[in-house]
């Protein structure tokens, strides 16, 4: 079966500092993956979505990036955090039309920005 | 572009039954979904329907789907303390590598 993982789970920074939050996905191949930001218990951003190795759409600017260097890895960075960037981001990950295109989400990461 | 709207609160008593509704914009969406999230944890999947169908019930779960009014609705019949959380619609069309989600309703379950 299938599996996703994400972490940390919790993070505090310092405003300026780096970030980087990692993603894998276990257990099908060729996934499509994306990043969505979560604010305040609300409704989901989508940050980004990627549907191969190297191929990353973003969906709004922000200080933010994403890269993908191997097919079931995702990777979200920022090089200075902003207090804005605090928030619940969930990794989530698609399949193929047989599954429905479901997107099946991680547990989170809840960053703090200080 | 997409649109998906639901109202942000429900409260219901243990017992009630529960019908939490979605509208949506795009009518070339061929998935639609109801995930639950519990506080501080992710998404989780609760069902899905194909836009062919009108209805799908799955133990306490009821999803009705009038695609002419563009309205999707989720029922929980006999609602639990445990089914208290936000509740988000989503909908997807045939190869989009994204799905638009309305921002969740926040349903409360009081004993």
């Amino acid at each position: 079966s299938q599996t996703i993982h994400q972490w940390p789970a919790t993070l505090v920074q310092p405003v300026g500092s780096p970030l980087s939050l990692e993603c894998t996905v276990e257990g099908t191949s060729n996934p499509n993956l994306y990043w969505y930001r979560q604010a305040a218990g609300r409704g989901l951003q989508l940050l980004f979505y990627s549907v191969g190795i190297g191929q990353i759409s973003s969906e709004v600017p922000q200080n933010l990036s994403a890269s993908r260097p191997q097919d079931r890895q995702f990777i979200l960075s920022s090089k200075k955090l902003l207090l804005s960037d605090s928030g619940f981001y969930l990794c989530a990950w698609s399949g193929d039309r047989a599954s429905g295109n479901t997107i099946y989400f991680g547990e989170g990461s809840w960053l703090t920005v200080v | 572009g997409e649109d998906v709207e639901q109202s942000l609160f429900l409260s219901v008593r243990e017992g009630d039954s529960s019908v939490i509704n979605c509208t949506y914009t795009d009518s070339s969406s061929t998935y639609l979904y109801w995930y639950k999230q519990e506080p501080g944890a992710g998404l989780q999947l609760l069902t899905y329907i194909f836009s062919n169908m009108d209805m799908k019930q799955d133990q306490r779960l009821t999803v009705l789907l009038n695609k002419k009014d563009k309205h999707l609705s989720l029922r929980i019949a006999d609602t639990q303390t445990g089914d208290s959380a936000i509740y988000f619609c989503a909908e997807r069309y045939t190869n989009a590598g994204k799905s638009t989600f309305g921002d969740g309703t926040t349903l409360t379950v009081k004993p």
